[in-house]
């Protein structure tokens, strides 16, 4: 399978603790997309990255929320001191260069976070 | 972020043409009009999208307004496995802004 995958699906961490979770674009898709999606609401976008730089910042992703992809292929998203308002589906995506503004993103399955 | 409406929830059954319907009264000129659907479990999937034009794809047609203030989602035969929920975004930058959705049911 070729499609864009996420890891770990599903982590579950005490109120405090730092996770990392990471994402794997489509080869060669040189934007990359982060969003974060709460039970029964549409996904909410939180970064987005074009190769390695990152161009665009929600006002949601707090100094708690780091986000990197270096070398402009995987990127990861670190949430440091979890609180349990963090706990929610965090999706991926990736498009290619070619697609501009009209073109397809491609979502991954999500890492399901729980903060007890 | 150019806004969207979409009703809650819709019923459809199977083997049945679905319509489904988006309002979007502020859109600018250079907004495409996108729609994704999102299965339980599973990250969005992007269905379809147009400018100005009726576009038709594998998964379903797109039928946008003169006036480009609505538009509609053709699902020209539902399956179960079109039960999901449908979301219609304006995409004028490189981010998709999601609304709440349609919750689409598909009745055997």
């Amino acid at each position: 399978d070729t499609g864009v995958s996420q890891d770990p699906r599903h982590k579950i961490t005490k109120r405090g603790q730092n996770v990392t979770f990471r994402c794997d674009p489509i080869s060669e898709h040189n934007r990359l997309y982060w969003y974060r999606q709460t039970l029964g609401q549409g996904p909410e976008f939180l970064t987005y990255f074009q190769n390695e730089a990152q161009l665009e910042k929600s006002r949601l992703l707090s100094d708690r929320f780091s986000a990197e992809r270096p070398k402009g292929s995987f990127s990861t998203l670190e949430i440091q001191r979890t609180e349990q308002g963090d706990s929610a589906m965090y999706l991926c995506a990736s498009s290619p260069r070619s697609s501009g503004r009209a073109g397809e993103q491609f979502f991954g399955p999500g890492t399901r976070l729980t903060v007890l | 972020d150019a806004k969207t409406t979409q009703p809650n929830s819709m019923e459809s059954n199977e083997e049945e043409p679905v319509h489904l319907p988006c309002n979007h009264s502020t859109i600018s000129g250079t907004d495409y009009i996108h729609w994704y659907r999102q299965l339980p479990s599973q990250g969005p999937e992007y269905v379809i999208h147009g400018l100005t034009s009726n576009v038709n794809n594998r998964m379903a047609s797109l039928a946008i307004a003169e006036d480009r203030k609505s538009s509609t989602l053709i699902l020209h035969r539902a399956t179960l496995r079109d039960a999901a929920v449908y979301y219609c975004i304006l995409q004028g930058a490189q981010k998709l802004v999601f609304g709440q959705g349609t919750r689409l049911t598909i009745n055997p």
